[in-house]
């Protein structure tokens, strides 16, 4: 079964308000990835961290690694419509190129 | 650089029947995964192959099985399908394997093929 967990699993958010999003891994992670899918769209790499207590921004998306290395979370401020999807974040276990994905937090944005 | 590709983007199948998927990595790369994504099971890791060789596996019964030729391109094959192989199925591509598996490279998703089995 799924051993990263994400919440909340949906959020309906007017446009111009922040989204966050949580992942928790049930292991320490060697590094954490982050992917946003659109609707009928595959999964697009957005960043990855690699640091405990790494924060990465990326325009309006901050991203951040958990001191332990077993959460990680997404913040969106000032949400648009283009951000609507779901997001997904990610950790190697296993070696190599195996990624363990978490739930997905689905992300609707309401004018 | 042209994306990864997948072929067929659409199928229909019926029980009992088998299915091969295609994909061509990104032109250099040499991993490729192959993900299974379901609304009730989300994105699942069926297996990752470098240089022909299958480096990882997921927890999928052996009906589901994969290859990968000289120029890194992938297919995977489903037998025997069964109503609940009824799924997205993406192939992701990186550019190499980091030893130790310490860390991972990024991975790029194709567009996937839908795969509904009646």
């Amino acid at each position: 079964g799924q051993q990263v967990m994400q919440i909340p699993q949906y959020q309906h958010v007017q446009e111009g308000e922040d989204f966050t999003t949580y992942c928790n891994s049930s292991t320490t992670l060697s590094n954490i990835q982050w992917y946003k899918q659109r609707p009928g769209g595959h999964p697009v790499f957005l960043i990855q961290l690699v640091k405990s207590g790494e924060v990465k921004k990326q325009k309006r998306l901050t991203f951040q690694f958990g001191e332990a290395k077993k959460n990680s979370s997404l913040h969106i401020t000032a949400t648009q419509t283009t951000d609507v999807g779901t997001y997904f974040c990610a950790g190697p276990k296993g070696g190599g190129n195996k990624l363990t994905f978490g739930t997905g937090t689905q992300l609707k944005v309401e004018l | 650089k042209a994306g990864v590709t997948q072929t067929p983007r659409y199928l229909i199948k019926t029980r009992g029947q088998q299915v091969t998927l295609s994909c061509s990595p990104i032109s250099g790369h040499r991993s490729v995964s192959w993900y299974q994504q379901t609304p009730g099971q989300g994105l699942q890791f069926l297996f990752e192959y470098f240089s022909e060789t299958q480096r990882n596996k997921g927890n999928f019964p052996g009906r589901f099985s994969g290859r990968q030729f000289s120029n890194s391109r992938s297919e995977m094959n489903v037998s025997t399908l069964e109503l609940g192989d009824s799924a997205l199925y993406l192939c992701a591509s990186s550019l190499e394997v980091v030893a130790g598996g310490r860390s991972t490279d990024t991975q790029y998703f194709g567009p996937g093929t839908r795969l509904t089995v009646l």
